[in-house]
């Protein structure tokens, strides 16, 4: 089993449709989770960082399931500009490396 | 101004031939890091500096050598280069704070093709 998983998509949504991203992770001891976006041919650059409470950043809300090890993604009101690959990220607790999973790709359609 | 830059952007060369990749930061972060992207996109760590000491060394092999002349640097030689290390090479910094490391900085990338 990969120490962390996402489905690779891709998501063809229509804007202004919300959207959901899924990701699983295999240490129980992981401590720190965060989402990366991935744009084509681009860098990632941070998104937002998952806290234990949940966390919302405007149109995107993170949540994080301990129990259940997974981690979400929200994405309200999709935008054209929101296309783009989802990239989940975990920091398992002894090792303080950062793992990516292998991203999920969303399209926004007009 | 470029927060972590990195040279060259795209590098075509032959089997079997070396090349190094460099970064630069001038975020004044104290770790650096080196990721390869395949062509799957996954993207995977491979070696991360942290005040110039090598702390973080993926099972990667031994043609893989990174170097770290200061804190704002880490270079990334590659010798005998094979067609599996065809791939887009990755260098970030962020700042190590009790252990965890805290948001990461990506380079642009440098798009290696060997043929």
């Amino acid at each position: 089993r990969k120490e962390v998983e996402q489905d690779p998509g891709p998501f063809n949504v229509p804007e202004g449709a919300t959207v959901a991203f899924n990701c699983t992770y295999s240490n129980s001891a992981s401590q720190s989770f965060f989402w990366y976006r991935q744009d084509c041919r681009k860098e990632p650059k941070l998104l937002m960082s998952v806290y234990s409470s949940g966390n919302e950043d405007g149109r995107f809300t993170a949540q994080l399931n301990r129990a259940s090890q997974y981690i979400s993604l929200l994405i309200r009101d999709s935008k054209l500009s929101d296309s783009a690959t989802y990239l989940c990220v975990v920091i398992m607790d002894s090792s303080y490396k950062l793992i990516f999973g292998s991203g999920t790709r969303l399209l926004v359609r007009p | 101004d470029t927060a972590v830059s990195q040279t060259p952007k795209y590098l075509v060369t032959q089997m079997g031939n070396d090349k190094s990749i460099k970064c630069e930061q001038n975020l004044g972060h104290d770790t650096m890091y080196w990721y390869k992207q395949d062509s799957k996109k996954f993207l995977k760590i491979m070696f991360s500096y942290n005040n110039k000491e090598l702390i973080i060394n993926e099972t990667v092999p031994n043609r893989f050598s990174p170097k770290s002349p200061d804190k704002a640097h880490l270079n990334l030689h590659i010798n005998s280069l094979e067609l599996g290390d065809s791939a887009v090479y990755f260098c970030a910094s962020s700042v190590w704070t009790s252990g965890i490391s805290n948001e990461q900085f990506f380079g642009p990338g440098t798009r290696l093709t060997v043929l």
